[in-house]
């Protein structure tokens, strides 16, 4: 069965410290990206991958990092320089960012800070 | 700049028709999406629409006309799965020539027995 898995799917972390969140997809599809949903507001975007060993910062990237060492993985990590963690965390991807192809997300992760 | 625009919440009796609407402002527009979700789960993906006129998919439809920036999801003969949020998303061009998908906060639906 294709598709985006991610986990897990609650994690608490304290303050303070580094957390990595999963991200893994066996579609074959190039470009990847992690958003952020709060209550009240629409999905925002922290980082995309068009391809490999590339990424670029989305809207609200500060506090966060990415890799994109493998096709089919792109794990995000919630530094202590975010200020305010707490959200809900979706993965998505699509066959390439060089069109308008549709992106399909994961069952995400809700992180919280204690 | 970019925006959209969508009702917050809806309500609907369990059999009827509700028609949810958005309104968005954006340049490089390249197509306009609707996803259902769930509380606490994934959007998924119901319709895209780059031209203008209806879609139509089963119970669901969705219509836009890029002249006023303005689409609409239409979900008939309603069931209480149903009740979820429904957002809006459109994908726009970016200057570096890659697409960017603008998401509106999500309209919630409640379907009533």
């Amino acid at each position: 069965d294709g598709g985006i898995t991610q986990s897990p799917k609650y994690l608490f972390r304290k303050e303070g410290q580094n957390v990595t969140l999963s991200c893994e997809q066996n579609l074959n599809h190039d470009a990847m990206y992690w958003y952020r949903q709060d209550p009240g507001q629409g999905l925002r975007l922290i980082y995309y991958s068009q391809i490999v060993n590339d990424f670029q910062k989305g809207d609200i990237a500060e506090g966060y990092s990415v890799s994109r060492e493998k096709k089919e993985s792109f794990p995000l990590t919630v530094t202590s320089a975010q200020k305010n963690p707490t959200a809900f965390y979706l993965c998505a991807s699509s066959i390439d960012s060089a069109s308008t192809d549709t992106q399909y997300f994961g069952p995400g992760t809700r992180l919280t800070v204690l | 700049g970019q925006n959209i625009d969508q009702p917050t919440e809806m309500t609907a009796t369990e059999g009827a028709i509700v028609q949810i609407n958005c309104t968005y402002q954006t340049s490089g527009f390249n197509g306009l999406f609707w996803y259902q979700q769930h509380a606490g789960e994934a959007p998924t993906f119901l319709s895209y629409n780059v031209l203008d006129g209806l879609e139509e998919k089963g119970r669901f439809s969705s219509f836009l006309s890029r002249s006023k920036g303005y689409s609409y999801l239409l979900l008939k003969e309603l069931q209480m799965k149903d009740s979820a949020s429904y957002l809006c998303a459109v994908s726009h061009v970016r200057t570096s020539g890659t697409y960017k998908y603008i998401f509106g906060t999500g309209t919630r639906l409640k379907v009533l027995a």
